[in-house]
């Protein structure tokens, strides 16, 4: 079964620092990778996400996240940080096309004004 | 939005009540999902369906079980309620995540099982 690690659950920055949530899954085939974030009281919204093509991809709000297919990462970063990014951020894996998509156990990103 | 709605949106039962959480889509979507949300585990899978009539487990499924009779709703049946089935449930909706689709969430149903 695929199975998706998320360290450093709890992430307390100032606004203007940078950010980098790091994404592991355990896979050796064909993955989709996606980053959700949840803002407080929300559901669950979608910041990027990786198909095919180039690595590097670029989302929502200024957020980029990396596949690095021999490291079986996919780590979110931000150059800086605003307030408004508080919020929960989910890594989440989908492995060899079959429908399902297994989800890390999140990152609480504080924010700092 | 895509749209989802979840019904209710708070519910507060007793243990060894049964329990039904409705899930309903507007978007024609074929993929169903239904995942908890709990505090250090994130989400979990607790059963999804791929069609009408057509339901498979998730991870965490025992104690649950799913119903799809039309293509908008997924029912999600608590049979007798556990105070371990206290969480915030998600329903979800995709095209097709096999071929990066993304999922969209409903706005989550709070149930609590005193």
């Amino acid at each position: 079964a695929q199975s998706v690690s998320q360290h450093n659950h709890h992430v307390i920055l100032s606004e203007a620092a940078s950010l980098e949530l790091g994404c592991n899954y355990s896979y050796g085939g064909t993955v989709n990778l996606f980053w959700y974030v949840q803002y407080p009281g929300q559901h669950l919204q979608l910041l990027l996400k990786y198909f095919s093509g180039d690595p590097l991809v670029k989302g929502i709000k200024g957020f980029e996240a990396e596949f690095i297919k021999s490291k079986f990462s996919f780590n979110l970063r931000k150059p800086s940080v605003q307030w408004s990014d508080t919020a929960e951020y989910f890594c989440a894996v989908n492995a060899g096309g079959n429908n399902r998509l297994a989800f890390g156990k999140g990152n609480q990103v504080v924010v700092i004004p | 939005d895509a749209g989802i709605t979840q019904s209710p949106r708070h519910k507060v039962t007793e243990t060894g009540t049964p329990v039904t959480l409705r899930c309903h889509q507007t978007e024609n979507h074929r993929y169903m999902y239904w995942y908890r949300q709990d505090p250090g585990h994130g989400l979990r899978l607790i059963h999804y369906s791929y069609g009408v009539k057509d339901t498979d487990k998730g991870e965490v499924s025992d104690g649950y079980s799913v119903s799809r009779s039309k293509t908008e709703d997924f029912l999600l049946t608590l049979e007798s309620a556990t105070s371990s089935q206290t969480s915030v449930y998600f329903c979800a909706i995709s095209e097709s995540i096999g071929m990066g689709e993304k999922l969209f969430f409903g706005s989550g149903t709070q149930l609590s099982v005193l």
